[in-house]
């Protein structure tokens, strides 16, 4: 039973770029959350999504972000015209039914991107 | 937002002792969770806990979930160097709130503790 998927590992971008991360849900998880970390700090939380629709995006910055999880595909993370201060390694998480006790989220590798 | 106070921040210690490590907020929260998290890598669950004052152990670990339900601990016993890395307390609201309309909030974390073990 394959884990959480995200890729790529690694994205290097210039200034004003635009970055896409994908997410692959563990099998039979229709929640996916996206957490951003920076260097030395703990997982700050970005957005949550279901299948087509984005549940809570409190964690958003409200300019050049954007998430969607299509009914086909995997969850995106889009960053538009991206700065140096985006470079941060971003988290996706799935769970297979929020409000249950078996809820855990379980975490990807993450995706390092760094803006130069 | 809940902010999680972790501590310590950073631990050194000999191969075989104990580790004890704590996490506690202003906020109530309805699930506690602690992760582990490897250089380059994601953060891997080890202990959930769901239910205040509940005690749980995976091995060689035992995490609380406090009676407040504003605090939790980890402790390792007979630690290994294998237990290096960076532990985190994460906490959620779960339960009737996500299906109220009112949205849903992800996990929020701690800044971590870092552990080193000195062969």
């Amino acid at each position: 039973n394959a884990g959480v998927m995200q890729n790529p590992r690694h994205l290097v971008r210039r200034r004003g770029q635009e970055a896409r991360l994908r997410c692959s849900p563990m099998k039979g998880h229709s929640h996916v959350y996206w957490y951003r970390q920076l260097p030395e700090e703990g997982l700050k939380f970005m957005v949550y999504l279901q299948k087509e629709n984005i549940i809570d995006e409190s964690g958003m910055p409200k300019e050049r972000f954007s998430a969607e999880f299509p009914k086909e595909g995997p969850s995106i993370l889009r960053i538009q015209q991206v700065v140096r201060g985006d470079s941060a390694a971003y988290f996706c998480a799935s769970s297979p039914l929020p409000g249950q006790s078996t809820d855990t989220q379980y975490f990807g590798p993450g995706t390092r991107l760094t803006v130069l | 937002g809940q902010q999680l106070n972790q501590s310590p921040q950073s631990m050194f210690i000999q191969e075989g002792e104990d580790v004890s490590m704590n996490c506690t907020s202003s906020s109530i929260f309805n699930t506690w969770l602690w992760y582990k998290q490897d250089p380059g890598e994601g953060p891997v669950l080890l202990i959930a806990l769901y239910k205040a004052g509940e005690l749980t152990s995976n091995g060689r670990l035992t995490a609380q979930f406090g009676i407040t339900r504003k605090d939790s601990f980890l402790n390792i016993s007979a630690s290994i160097p294998s237990d290096v890395g960076i532990y985190f307390c994460a906490g959620e609201i779960v339960g009737p709130y996500m299906y109220s309309g009112g949205g849903a909030d992800g996990l929020t974390f701690g800044k971590g503790t870092h552990l080193i073990i000195q062969p």
